[in-house]
């Protein structure tokens, strides 16, 4: 069963306008989460992050945000950019114990920035 | 070299080969992992390494093995695998404890079993 889920496998946004990519998780516990960046060919690159105990991390065009009820989070990139165009990943992390910072991953999300 | 690298970035073998992807990470962490990314699946956590200590396995099958001599070098040993093996391994490491929990991940290996 995944405990991570990223329910839009693509996504089209016009350069200059805004993208959102939304994640959905399972397991209460969770309470670190994290969007990475993925072009072909390369490995996925960390983006942004946001603890539990916030409802929004920012980072230039970047910002996340996190809904614990709902138990749902979003990256939003503002303006959208032709670069931005990858896949995205959401992950998950906490509620194993130990201290290994294990990382469940959803499906990812093929965005595509038309110019 | 900054990051993490992985050697080979591609590799071809039959079933009856043995093989060897290395890693290396340049970033002083302290944990290390490899993950499998097939086609259409999430990627999946096959070990975790922590000060050189392997402290998970995820059920990976015997074929493959692997090996973290010191705290920046992880290799994963490739013996009898079977085509469904064929998919991007990837490396990533971490620095456990200081509440941040990124994981930092290389190009990956594209595997092709034959």
């Amino acid at each position: 069963d995944q405990q991570v889920k990223q329910n839009s496998p693509s996504l089209s946004v016009q350069e200059g306008r805004i993208s959102i990519l939304n994640c959905d998780y399972t397991n209460s516990m969770f309470d670190y989460f994290l969007w990475y960046k993925k072009y072909p060919a390369e490995g996925p690159t960390f983006l942004i992050s946001i603890s539990s105990i916030k409802d929004k991390n920012e980072d230039g065009r970047f910002t996340v945000f996190l809904n614990k009820s709902a138990k749902h989070l979003s990256l939003h990139i503002v303006p959208s950019q032709p670069g931005d165009s990858a896949v995205y990943f959401c992950a998950a992390s906490g509620g194993y114990g130990g201290a290994t910072n294990k990382l469940i991953f959803g499906t990812g999300t093929l965005l595509a920035v038309q110019p | 070299e900054t990051g993490v690298t992985q050697t080979p970035r591609h590799l071809v073998m039959g079933m009856t080969n043995k093989k060897s992807l290395k890693c290396e990470q340049h970033l002083g962490h302290n944990a290390m992992y490899w993950y499998k990314q097939s086609a259409k699946k999430p990627l999946e956590l096959m070990f975790v390494y922590s000060l050189e200590e392997r402290v998970e396995n995820n059920s990976v099958p015997s074929r493959f093995s692997p090996e973290c001599p010191n705290s920046s070098h992880l290799f994963l040993h490739l013996h009898t695998l079977q085509p469904e093996d064929s998919a991007l391994y990837l490396c990533a490491s971490s620095q456990l404890a200081g509440g941040r929990r990124e994981q930092f991940f290389g190009p990956g290996t594209r595997l092709t079993v034959l």
